[in-house]
């Protein structure tokens, strides 16, 4: 079965310094991923996706994040934290063929020191 | 542009109570997921509809739960009779097939089940 692993629970970064979110997935072919934020009390909102060519995905918030078939990996990063980017991050994989049946990690929770 | 709007946004009930959960989804969009979240079990899809049919309800928990959508722009998620074990947030999401699948999620209806 598909699944989704985000290995780290909490992760805490100094406002200003680099960020990377780790996301690891099983799926045998080409899978459909995504990258999500969920602030305190809100919905999820879609940062970046990735569904198929170049393996370096843009997204909003000045994410972006790189899709590595070889390490089954698809890691988000972001070059300077923000204090409002603290929340927690879920990375999900489409079932299947699936584009719209998501399987999400357990989620990563962002702590952002000033 | 309005986003999903859900509601309640809170509610706490008593055990046996019968729950009904509201969705509005966005404008345009042909298709609408309920989720479920829990601190056990994350993220969950139970029911995903398209052009207001159920397509896919292998994730509705059991019988107690029943999901409908009569027209474009609303769906309902019942559950009746309530258990605590039912206390969660459920968000309800819309996506348009033809924009690359994202979906885009509201702010959740978050449910305490006494």
């Amino acid at each position: 079965a598909q699944s989704v692993t985000q290995p780290d629970i909490h992760i805490t970064v100094s406002e200003g310094a680099s960020l990377e979110l780790r996301c690891n997935y099983s799926y045998g072919a080409t899978p459909y991923l995504f990258w999500y934020v969920q602030s305190p009390g809100q919905g999820l909102q879609l940062l970046l996706k990735y569904f198929s060519g170049d393996t370096l995905v843009q997204g909003i918030k000045g994410f972006e994040a790189e899709f590595k078939r070889s390490q089954s990996s698809f890691n988000l990063r972001k070059p300077s934290v923000h204090w409002s980017d603290a929340a927690e991050y879920f990375c999900a994989v489409g079932e299947g063929d699936s584009s719209y049946k998501l399987i999400f990690g357990s989620g990563t929770r962002l702590l952002v020191r000033p | 542009d309005a986003g999903v709007i859900q509601s309640p946004r809170h509610e706490v009930t008593e055990m046996g109570q019968e729950v009904t959960l509201r969705c509005k989804p966005i404008s345009g969009h042909n298709s609408l997921f309920w989720y479920r979240q829990t601190m056990m079990r994350g993220l969950e899809l139970l029911i995903y509809f398209n052009n207001n049919v159920p397509i896919d309800d292998s994730g509705m928990p059991e019988d107690r739960f029943s999901a409908k959508m009569p027209n474009a722009s609303f769906s309902t998620l019942k559950i009746q009779p309530s258990e605590p074990r039912d206390s969660a947030v459920y968000f309800c999401a819309s996506s348009r097939l033809d924009s690359g699948n994202t979906i885009y999620f509201g702010e959740g209806s978050w449910l305490t089940v006494v």
